[in-house]
C-alpha cells in the first residue's frame, strides 16, 4: 500500500525543539522530492519546506528558515524535520507530502506550542 | 509568493447540481518546461487533504469524473457535477510551479 506516516508531534513550550518523522511505504521514496506542509487549527494550507531526492537541493518558506531544517534517509525510507526555537504561530498539524505537487499526503501530526 | 484568490469561501449545494469554485493566481504559473503546475485538492471533515486534478485539467487516479478543470493563464475552474454527500469539505486550489507553493483560502462545500 502506498502511504506516508507521520509521527512525532506534541506539546511543546515556546523555544522548544521537537523533532517530526515520516515514513514511506510502497513507492520508491528515493526517487521523490518530499516536503512537510502545515496547517494552523482552524486555516489554510502553507509549504513548510521540501527537499531533493538526492538532498542536493533544500528550500524552507521564509517563517520558518533558521529554525526548522528538513533531511531524509532513503535507506530508510523517512524524511524528518527537526524543529528548533519553537513559537506558537507554529502551532499546526503537519503532513508529510510526496513532491511539489502534493500528490500523497500522510494522516498528519499535530504540533502544538504552548507553555 | 504567489497569491491564490478562491471564489466563493462558501457554496451551498443542492445534492444533484453543480458546483463551480474559481481560482485566480497573481502571477502567471506557466513553467520554464512549458507546464502549468496548478492543482486541487480536497478535504473531507477530519481528513488529510487529497489531490484531485493536476496540471489545471488531469484527474488524479480514482477521482471521479464528475470533478473536472479548467482555465490558463491565471484563471483556474474546478466544477463539481452531480455534487453527492460525500463531496462535502473544503477545495483548495494550489499552484506549484514556483517556490513555495502556495494554497487559496478554500471554499467550503456543503449541501442545502
Amino acid at each position: 500500500e502506498v502511504r506516508l506516516v507521520e509521527s512525532g508531534g506534541g506539546l511543546v513550550q515556546p523555544g522548544g525543539s521537537l523533532r517530526l518523522s515520516c515514513s514511506a511505504s510502497g513507492f520508491t521514496f528515493s526517487n521523490q522530492w518530499m516536503g512537510w506542509v502545515r496547517q494552523a487549527p482552524g486555516k489554510g494550507l502553507e509549504w513548510v519546506a521540501i527537499i531533493k531526492e538526492a538532498e542536493d537541493e533544500i528550500r524552507y518558506v521564509d517563517s520558518v528558515k533558521g529554525r526548522f531544517t528538513i533531511s531524509r534517509d532513503n535507506a530508510k525510507r523517512s524524511l524528518f524535520l527537526q524543529m528548533n526555537s519553537l513559537r506558537g504561530e507554529d502551532t499546526a498539524v503537519y503532513y508529510c507530502a510526496r513532491g511539489w505537487a502534493g500528490d500523497l499526503w500522510g494522516q498528519g501530526t499535530p504540533v502544538i506550542v504552548s507553555s | 509568493d504567489v497569491v491564490m484568490t478562491q471564489s466563493p469561501l462558501s457554496l451551498p449545494v443542492t445534492l444533484g447540481q453543480s458546483a463551480s469554485i474559481s481560482c485566480r493566481s497573481s502571477q502567471g504559473l506557466v513553467s520554464a518546461d512549458g507546464n502549468t503546475y496548478f492543482n486541487w485538492f480536497q478535504q473531507r471533515p477530519g481528513q488529510s487533504p487529497r489531490r484531485l486534478i493536476n496540471k489545471v485539467f488531469n484527474r488524479d487516479s480514482g477521482v471521479p469524473d464528475r470533478f473536472s478543470g479548467s482555465g490558463s493563464g491565471t484563471d483556474f475552474t474546478l466544477i463539481i457535477s452531480r455534487v453527492q454527500a460525500e463531496d462535502v469539505g473544503v477545495y483548495y486550489c494550489m499552484q506549484s510551479t514556483h517556490w513555495p507553493p502556495t494554497f487559496g483560502e478554500g471554499t467550503k462545500v456543503e449541501i442545502k
